[in-house]
């Protein structure tokens, strides 16, 4: 069956060191996929996408990486701050009917302590 | 540009009572997606509309949970009767395009509680 994986143990790091989240997956051929951040009575906010054929991708701070062979994908903050304490959702782009669905992980919540 | 709408922001009901959901998108935004998210899990898609059609209900209950996208804009969700599993926060979100590369943007849900 299909699976997408994240941590369910949260993530306790000290301010200014990086941060780095895993996203695995089985049984999918994503041709995308999207990290969101989701904070305590929110909805999950958008973040980054990168393409199955894109090994990296960088917005400031943030990192992601996609290894389609390896079926996983790498979600890095560099000098974290305690204001990038959430939870960080992965999803995976998979295509039904000509449409897009996006199929989101638990997540995993990160703590960042000053 | 203003995000996506939703209301109310809290309901609790008794079981077996009836409960709807309001959702208004980002203007011009094509796609819209219910999702229901119970706590400690991630989001699970309900229903997914492209303009006012239904491309997806795969995963909607739908002996008891209704939705529907007036004029291509505004949706309503709608269930009825309410059981206790159905508690959760219910997320709205919009797309441009619905295309895979096109992220989603969230209102900030409704959590729902069935006593």
């Amino acid at each position: 069956s299909q699976k997408i994986e994240q941590n369910s143990e949260a993530l306790n790091i000290q301010e200014g060191k990086t941060a780095t989240l895993t996203c695995n997956y089985t049984n999918y051929s994503p041709a995308y996929l999207q990290w969101y951040r989701q904070d305590p009575g929110r909805g999950p906010v958008f973040l980054l996408l990168i393409r199955e054929n894109e090994k990296e991708k960088r917005k400031e701070r943030l990192k992601v990486t996609f290894d389609t062979t390896l079926k996983q994908s790498l979600f890095h903050i560099t000098a974290s701050q305690p204001a990038d304490s959430a939870t960080y959702l992965c999803a995976l782009s998979a295509l039904r009917g000509g449409y897009n669905k996006l199929i989101f992980g638990a997540g995993t919540r990160l703590a960042v302590h000053p | 540009e203003a995000g996506v709408a939703q209301s109310p922001r809290y309901k609790i009901i008794e079981k077996r009572q009836s409960v709807a959901f309001w959702c208004n998108p980002i203007s011009g935004h094509a796609t819209l997606y219910w999702y229901q998210q119970i706590l400690g899990q991630g989001p699970k898609l309900l229903i997914q509309f492209q303009n006012n059609g239904v491309v997806d209900d795969s995963q909607l209950p739908k002996d008891r949970f209704s939705a529907e996208r007036l004029k291509g804009v505004d949706s309503t969700l709608k269930i009825q009767p309410a059981k206790l599993e159905d508690s959760a926060v219910y997320l709205c979100a919009s797309s441009s395009t619905g295309t895979a590369n096109s992220p989603l943007h969230f209102g900030n849900g409704t959590r729902l509680t069935v006593t």
